[in-house]
């Protein structure tokens, strides 16, 4: 159990519609990063957050975004879904202090869109 | 830009084989470099991960890997496998600047282990 908890574990869903994917980060952990993990992408990097503020952006569509609360949860809000959207959608956190920290990666939420 | 490749999509060994997975990254200075394990329907299991120092390092389940830095590599190796083994592994670099800290995964390599 790597302590950062993505919820719902699986998710489906009609095009056109909006969903959100919810993350609680390990206990101390100020960062928390989205990934998607498509058969076509790999796993690609979303967008970061740290203690509240974003920090870096990566290819994240205008249709998606994201926030993190006071409490350093986090959520992705995915609108206007569209069929390509249907992929595993990953959580990580890491504590403070740069590159070096290790990224622990919570199971995911699987994304169908119909 | 940044970039990891892995060469090879699939691979098959017998359990008790060794183990050699190829990755190799492109980028200016030395990352931070990393390898993940995901098993079917998992999250990514951090492996090990090389910041600096002994080239060689040691990371859980009996894995290792070594950095070689003439040949921008990171290869993951297990001299033995166990069936237990099979899964999708991932080497990640991340730049080594602080603010720019999301990691760039290389395509996977899916093992397989045959009896």
């Amino acid at each position: 159990d790597s302590g950062v908890t993505q919820t719902p574990k699986h998710l489906i869903t009609a095009t056109g519609q909006r969903v959100t994917l919810r993350c609680s980060p390990r206990s101390g952990d100020l960062s928390v990063y989205w990934y998607q993990q498509s058969l076509d992408q790999g796993l690609q990097f979303l967008i970061q957050y740290y203690n509240g503020e974003e920090r870096a952006k990566g290819n994240i569509l205008e249709r998606f975004s994201a926030q993190q609360f006071p409490d350093l949860h986090s959520e992705l809000n995915l609108s206007s879904l569209e069929l390509g959207d249907s992929a595993l959608y990953f959580c990580a956190s890491s504590p403070p202090g740069g590159g070096g920290n290790i990224q622990y990666f919570g199971a995911g939420t699987r994304l169908s869109v119909l | 830009a940044q970039s990891v490749t892995q060469p090879d999509i699939h691979i098959t060994v017998s359990e008790g084989a060794s183990l050699e997975l190829r990755c190799n990254y492109s980028y200016g200075a030395t990352p931070y470099l990393f390898w993940y394990v995901q098993s079917p329907g998992q999250g990514l299991q951090l492996l090990l991960k090389y910041f600096s120092g002994d080239t060689l390092v040691q990371g859980i389940k009996g894995f290792e890997a070594e950095f070689k830095r003439s040949q921008s590599s990171f290869n993951l190796r297990k001299p033995s496998v166990h069936w237990s083994d099979a899964a999708e592994y991932f080497c990640a670099v991340v730049r080594s600047n602080f603010g720019n800290e999301k990691l760039t995964f290389g395509t996977g390599t899916r093992l397989t282990i045959i009896p």
